[in-house]
C-alpha cells in the first residue's frame, strides 16, 4: 500500500544551523502538507502546497521556513536558522485531489532536536 | 478561529470495556473530521474520516459519528484490548486546507 515517507527519523542540529526536513509524499497526490507537534503539544498546521506554491499557510511558518519540491517526488522543508523552541516532531502529508473522502495521508514524522 | 476540544484528557479502562471518546469543535462549518491514533513517538494513524454530510463511520470494532450543528463527534471503542492504548487524537478540517487537531485523549487499557 502507498505510503508517505518522511527522512531522516530524527535530526539533531546545533541552534542557528539550517536544516532540511525531507518527504516522499505518495506518488498520484496533488496537495502536500507539513505539520509540526512540540512535545505534549497539539499537532499543528504550518503549511499546505499546491501546483508549486504555497496555498495556505500559518502564523507560525514565519520568514525562517521554506517549501519546496526540487523534483518530481520529494517535498522539503526547509528552516534556515533553528531556534530551540524548532524543537519538534514534523510530519509530512498528502492529499488526491477532489476525490471523496478526501483524505490526507501522514508520514511518520522527523523528530528535530536543536540543540 | 477553530478550537478543537477533546475530552477526557486521558482515560484508564480495564480490558473489554466499551468506551466513548469525545471531540468538540467550535466552528461547525467544516469540511470532514478525522479520528487519528498515536503511539508514544510515533506518527499519526488514520482510524476513521467522517464528511461533512454524513453523520458516522465504521471500522471494525470503531465507531465514530457526528454532529455537526452541535459540534461534536464521538469515537466509541468496543470491547477494548490493551493493543488499543495509545492518544486518540480528533482533527477538523474546513474547505481551506488546513487541519485542527485537538490535544488528545490519552487511553490506557489494561489487561
Amino acid at each position: 500500500e502507498p505510503e508517505v515517507t518522511q527522512t531522516p527519523s530524527h535530526q539533531v542540529t546545533q541552534m542557528g544551523q539550517e536544516v532540511i526536513l525531507r518527504c516522499v509524499p505518495i506518488s498520484n497526490h496533488l496537495y502536500f502538507y507539513w505539520y509540526r507537534q512540540i512535545l505534549g503539544q497539539k499537532v499543528e498546521f504550518l503549511v499546505s502546497f499546491y501546483n508549486n506554491e504555497i496555498s495556505e499557510k500559518s502564523e507560525i511558518f514565519d520568514d525562517q521556513f521554506s517549501v519546496e519540491r526540487p523534483d518530481g517526488s520529494n517535498f522539503t522543508l526547509k528552516i534556515r536558522s533553528t531556534k530551540l523552541e524548532d524543537s519538534a516532531m514534523y510530519f509530512c502529508a498528502s492529499k488526491m485531489r477532489g476525490v471523496i473522502p478526501n483524505e490526507q495521508f501522514f508520514g511518520p514524522g522527523t523528530r528535530l532536536t536543536v540543540l | 478561529k477553530q478550537e478543537v476540544t477533546q475530552i477526557p484528557a486521558a482515560l484508564s479502562v480495564p480490558e473489554g470495556e466499551n468506551l466513548v471518546l469525545n471531540c468538540s469543535f467550535t466552528d461547525s462549518a467544516i469540511y470532514n473530521l478525522q479520528w487519528f491514533r498515536q503511539d508514544p513517538g510515533k506518527g499519526l494513524t488514520s482510524l476513521l474520516l467522517i464528511q461533512s454530510s454524513q453523520r458516522e463511520q465504521t471500522s471494525g470494532r470503531l465507531n465514530a459519528s457526528l454532529d455537526k450543528s452541535s459540534g461534536r463527534s464521538t469515537l466509541y471503542i468496543a470491547a477494548s484490548q490493551p493493543g488499543d492504548s495509545a492518544t486518540y487524537l480528533c482533527a477538523v478540517r474546513h474547505n481551506n486546507n488546513d487541519m485542527r487537531f485537538g490535544a488528545g485523549t490519552r487511553l490506557t487499557v489494561k489487561p
